[in-house]
């Protein structure tokens, strides 16, 4: 069974870059059926997809955070990483990796989550 | 970039039926995936491509979409169904993963 689990620090400077990594187990980060993704929730709001990556290496991005952000993965390791940089306090939030599936990309799977607070 | 709508709260009383809607402009030509997120955990798929159940998801869960509208129907209603729900659909034209902005349900 697909499970995934992000890790990285749960306190960032503001200003400085947001780094998460969630690791896989039971599929393939070269898997051609899955996209793997970011998805995240600030405190008391709803849900942000951040980005995407298939793998082809083929990115997707939300417009909002484009030039913040960077998705990659790493496939001697099984896991994909997300990198937000120059981050402020709205970028606190529980960020979610997660796995994507279909040609409407449904996500079928979420990790458990990891709440990441941006304060000095 | 494209927007879904929710309504921010939906109450119903055990046992009977919650609608949940979710508005987009022709969401009847897209495909639409509803979550559910009880408090302090990650979101469960319950629905997707508009009307097709995951295994392990009762069929009190059901989806319909057409026009400008989505609907999640849940009968039979139990308090353990008390939870956000969002709806999402793939933006193919911006490449865009897009949510609603999320339906908070109580049992009454």
């Amino acid at each position: 069974q697909l499970q995934l689990q992000e890790s990285g620090p749960g306190l960032v400077k503001p200003s400085e870059t947001l780094s998460l990594t969630c690791s896989l187990s039971g599929a393939s980060i070269s898997s051609t059926t899955f996209y793997w993704g970011w998805v995240r929730q600030p405190p008391g709001r709803g849900l942000e997809w951040i980005a995407s990556i298939y793998y082809t290496e083929k990115t997707y991005y939300n417009t909002s955070l484009r030039s913040r952000v960077t998705i990659s993965r790493d496939t001697s390791k099984n896991q994909f990483s997300l990198n937000l940089r120059s981050v402020n306090a709205s970028d606190t939030a529980v960020y979610y990796c997660a796995s994507v599936r279909g040609s409407y990309r449904r996500i079928d799977n979420w990790g458990q989550g990891t709440l990441v607070t941006v304060s000095s | 970039s494209y927007v879904l709508t929710q309504p921010p709260s939906v109450s119903v009383a055990p046992g009977q039926t919650a609608r949940i809607p979710c508005g987009g402009i022709n969401i009847g030509s897209k495909t639409v995936h509803w979550y559910q997120q009880r408090p302090g955990q990650a979101p469960v798929l319950v629905v997707y491509d508009d009307s097709d159940r995951p295994s392990g998801i009762p069929d009190r869960f059901s989806g319909f979409n057409s026009g400008n509208t989505a609907t999640l129907t849940i009968t039979r209603v139990e308090a353990g169904d008390e939870a956000d729900y969002y709806c999402q659909v793939w933006d193919i034209t911006s490449e865009h993963v897009v949510f609603g902005t999320g339906t908070q349900v109580t049992v009454l």
